[in-house]
């Protein structure tokens, strides 16, 4: 199957920095989505982004299939944003597969 | 209205015994989704039901473990003779049909801690 790579591992930003977190994959991908875990477990969609941009409020995401990887944009963070990033490729029945995601740490 | 619910939220147990961990899905949805996710890592496929079915089972790690879904609705993975190293958090997730467009809602997840 395909393998996701995301990077860096860890992130820690101040309160109204800016950050980019990639996501590199094997093949090329058709649904390509992000994610957010935050501190309580839960796991929120937060993009379906097989190519192109999109931004929802201060994230945004853009892929670019043909040089298979994707990149998220977190920008004035805040700590709400705490969490972990993951980036996955679903197949067509929707199996997801994960990368390791992304911890990010937002400080006041 | 409800999101997925997964229960126990925790559970502990001692190696060799057997557990039971339940999910109740978004009403009419009929694709289920069960994922395990080890410390620091990405959620793992286990497990994927269209209806009462299992559609695709190839994630399932040994026969140790099974996954019902009899009325199309709520599903329990089960665990026999559990190991330590079957400690995870075990995410549940419900969609109105298999595959994009659909999107997938997460459970909140149980933990389980095997001693």
């Amino acid at each position: 199957g395909i393998q996701v790579e995301q990077s860096p591992p860890d992130l820690i930003l101040q309160e109204g920095a800016n950050s980019t977190l990639r996501c590199n994959f094997s093949d090329s991908v058709n649904n390509l989505q992000w994610f957010h875990q935050n501190p309580w477990g839960q796991l929120i969609n937060l993009f379906y982004i097989p190519s192109g941009t999109k931004q929802n409020g201060r994230l945004s995401a853009t892929t670019v299939a043909t040089e298979r990887y994707s990149l998220l944009y977190i920008s004035s963070s805040q700590t709400t944003d705490s969490g972990v990033y993951f980036c996955a490729e679903s197949d067509s029945w929707g199996k997801f597969q994960f990368g390791a995601g992304t911890q990010v740490v937002v400080t006041p | 209205g409800a999101g997925v619910s997964q229960t126990p939220s925790n559970k502990v147990t001692e190696k060799g015994k057997y557990v039971e961990l339940r999910c109740d899905p978004i009403s009419g949805h009929t694709a289920l989704y069960w994922y395990r996710q080890s410390l620091g890592q990405g959620p793992e496929f286990l497990i994927y039901f269209q209806g009462t079915g299992a559609a695709d089972d190839s994630g399932l790690p040994n026969d140790r473990f099974f996954a019902v879904r009899p009325e199309g609705s709520v599903s329990t993975l089960k665990i026999q003779r559990t190991e330590r190293g079957d400690s995870a958090v075990y995410l549940c997730a419900s969609s109105p049909q298999g595959g994009w467009p659909y999107e997938q809602y997460f459970g909140p997840g149980t933990r389980l801690t095997v001693t």
